[in-house]
């Protein structure tokens, strides 16, 4: 069964701060791995989207890794902003060829509070 | 424009009641799809149009009806909904549903449905 599981499941953080939010999985066959950013009662913004052959991708202060070898992510937030409070959801892409139906399995979240 | 207009805001229906929730994007997108998302959870996905053909019925209730009268538009028609059925009813729209290496879902704000 595809899993996706995040971890802290909250966190609270100074604000300036930097912080890391960790992601794992067990979805075959991968396709990508999605970070998305979600406001209480907005609908979520993407931050990145990595492939299998990407290990890191930026985004201004958020930077996302990817070790498909041993199905892990992580967001890494840098000098942190009250404005990054959030949930912040790892959402994983199955497919089982280029052509396949695609198949998303979202993870729980991590609520991010940064406090003054 | 990269924004995903979602109508109305805020919804309270009856359980007799009959009511639709709009969604329009104006990016050319020609994926559309509807999720669901309770407090605290994240989004579970119901539908996904593709080229305005329904390509995914996630085993929803029949009491949900989705339409795709064109490109840009997405509807979810409600009837005989439950107190269950209350949540964040979130639509989002990417360039094509399940293209190699992963297409990033713009969301729309939501709308937030309450069933007495």
């Amino acid at each position: 069964k595809n899993q996706v599981e995040q971890s802290p499941q909250s966190l609270i953080i100074l604000e300036g701060k930097n912080c890391t939010l960790q992601c794992n999985y067990t979805v075959s066959p991968f396709s990508n791995l999605r970070w998305y950013k979600q406001d209480t009662g907005r609908g979520p913004v993407s931050l990145t989207i990595m492939t299998f052959s990407e290990n890191t991708k930026s985004n201004g202060r958020y930077t996302a890794t990817l070790d498909a070898d041993t199905k892990q992510s992580s967001l890494h937030i840098t000098a942190s902003q009250l404005s990054d409070s959030a949930s912040y959801i790892c959402v994983v892409s199955a497919r089982q060829s280029n052509f396949g139906n695609e198949k998303l399995t979202f993870g729980t979240g991590t609520r991010l509070t940064i406090i003054p | 424009d990269t924004e995903v207009t979602q109508t109305p805001k805020h919804l309270v229906m009856g359980m007799t009641n009959k009511k639709s929730l709009k969604c329009e994007q104006h990016m050319g997108h020609r994926a559309m799809y509807w999720y669901k998302q309770k407090a605290k959870k994240p989004p579970e996905l119901m539908f996904v149009y593709s080229y305005e053909k329904l390509s995914i019925n996630e085993s929803v209730p029949s009491r949900f009806s989705p339409e795709c009268p064109n490109s840009s538009l997405l509807n979810l028609h409600l009837h005989a909904l439950q107190p269950e059925d209350s949540a964040l009813y979130l639509c989002a729209s990417s360039q094509e549903w399940g293209a190699h290496g992963g297409e990033t879902q713009y969301f729309g704000p939501g709308t937030r449905l309450l069933v007495l």
